[in-house]
């Protein structure tokens, strides 16, 4: 079993929706988690880092369940610019980071 | 100023060639990865090194060689390539390890014929 497991998707959502990932993960030894964006062709950038707390960020708000070991994601009023493959990632053993096949969202106009 | 950069952007060439690929990141950070996406886009960490010293090598064939000249380098060197070679490598850097964010170059677009 991976370490870090999402829905690879394809979501297609239209332009103003609420959409929300989750993701599991295996370890419950893993310190910190972590969602990227990477864009077509692109390197994938940190968007947040994720609280067990929840935390906000905009339109994004990302949520830590260490009980259920899932994290998620949630975007508010999509816009054509969040289309891009989002990364769930875990840090395990304190220095490497692990990351999740990705959930590839695409917001149609 | 492209924080992290690599060279070359894409490289093609023939099973059983040996090939480099540069990294350098300009942000001051101690450490720095390489990681292999395959065409799944599945992104798996290869080796990280911290302030020129080899801290994670995962299980990767030792055709792979990363050098790390200075902190602000980090090279990967293949032997011997082969068609499962290829992929898009991504160095990435971090001011530590542990929880800090990567920053990631552009990527290395490798193709084995």
């Amino acid at each position: 079993r991976k370490e870090v497991e999402q829905d690879p998707g394809p979501f297609n959502v239209p332009e103003g929706a609420t959409v929300a990932f989750n993701c599991t993960y295996s370890n419950s030894a893993s310190q910190s988690f972590f969602w990227y964006r990477q864009d077509c062709r692109k390197e994938p950038k940190l968007l947040m880092s994720v609280y067990s707390s929840g935390n906000e960020d905009g339109r994004f708000t990302a949520q830590l369940n260490r009980a259920s070991q899932y994290i998620s994601l949630l975007i508010r009023d999509s816009k054509l610019s969040d289309s891009a493959t989002y990364l769930c990632v875990g840090l395990f053993g304190n220095e490497k980071l692990t990351f999740g096949t990705g959930t590839r969202l695409t917001i149609i106009p | 100023d492209t924080a992290v950069s690599q060279t070359p952007k894409y490289l093609v060439t023939q099973m059983g060639n040996d090939k480099s690929i540069k990294c350098e990141q300009n942000l001051g950070h101690d450490t720095m990865y390489w990681y292999k996406q395959d065409s799944k886009k599945f992104l798996k960490i290869m080796f990280s090194y911290n302030n020129k010293e080899l801290i994670i090598n995962e299980t990767v064939p030792n055709r792979f060689s990363p050098k790390s000249p200075d902190k602000a380098h980090l090279n990967l060197h293949i032997n011997s390539l082969e068609l499962g070679d290829s992929a898009v490598y991504f160095c990435a850097s971090s001011q530590a390890s542990g929880y800090n964010e990567q920053f990631f170059g552009p990527g290395t677009r490798l193709t084995v014929l």
